[in-house]
């Protein structure tokens, strides 16, 4: 099925620990972005890309950081996790043309103990 | 700065009953406006839209919602609530400039009951 495709769904790990979140999307999206859901705090913007060869820093960018593969894939990093980035991590992609809003992965819950 | 307040972080119905969630906004630009619902454990998938034109805007399952700029709100409806509503709602607004960023709101969880 066409749409966006996070690895992995589930993952725990230890205080300074690093590790990459992927995300392919096979629907020709132009932009891409990450975000971070947290109870009570709806979903934050991390990082986005709004075309393949550009990033740009979101609203909670802080221990972060991204890659723009190429046009389908757009991969998250945390370099050094902390407790604090325990969070459910949303893929999320659209096409340049219009702005008929974005097509979600099903997210990747992160804990980091 | 764009931003969106949704008001009610649980809002519990009956089978059968009216649905309201409350979403308003902030922008100092035509705004563009979702309404996107989480099932546990999913994704988030959109509801509807309202970019131009109609101000009355009908999504998926019944749902719709009025784009009202004197009240910077967007609520969402539904007339009659069933127990597969059951879900988390976001409100989101389009951000500045021309990068497809979205602002959400909190999130409200619906319950259905009985």
């Amino acid at each position: 099925n066409a749409g966006v495709t996070q690895t992995p769904k589930f993952q725990v790990l230890k205080t300074g620990q690093s590790m990459t979140l992927q995300c392919a999307q096979d629907m020709n999206h132009n932009s891409m972005y990450w975000y971070r859901q947290d109870p009570g705090m709806g979903l934050r913007l991390i990082y986005y890309s709004a075309s393949e060869g550009t990033t740009d820093k979101g609203e909670v960018p802080n221990g972060y950081n991204v890659s723009r593969l190429n046009k389908r894939e757009f991969s998250l990093r945390l370099e050094s996790a902390a407790p604090s980035q325990t969070s459910v991590y949303f893929c999320a992609s659209m096409p340049r043309q219009g702005f008929n809003g974005y097509t979600f992965g099903s997210g990747t819950r992160l804990t980091v103990v | 700065a764009q931003s969106v307040t949704q008001l009610g972080s649980h809002v519990s119905v009956s089978e059968g009953a009216l649905v309201l969630l409350r979403c308003n906004y902030s922008s100092s630009v035509p705004p563009y406006l979702f309404w996107y619902v989480q099932y546990p454990n999913q994704g988030l998938q959109l509801l509807l839209k309202y970019t131009t034109g109609a101000t009355l805007v009908k999504g998926i399952n019944g749902f719709e919602a009025e784009f009202k700029k004197s009240e910077t709100s967007f609520h969402l409806t539904k007339p009659s609530a069933h127990m597969s509503d059951a879900a988390e709602y976001f409100c989101a607004v389009s951000g500045s400039g021309n990068t497809g960023k979205l602002i959400f709101g909190q999130g409200t969880t619906l319950q259905v009951k009985p």
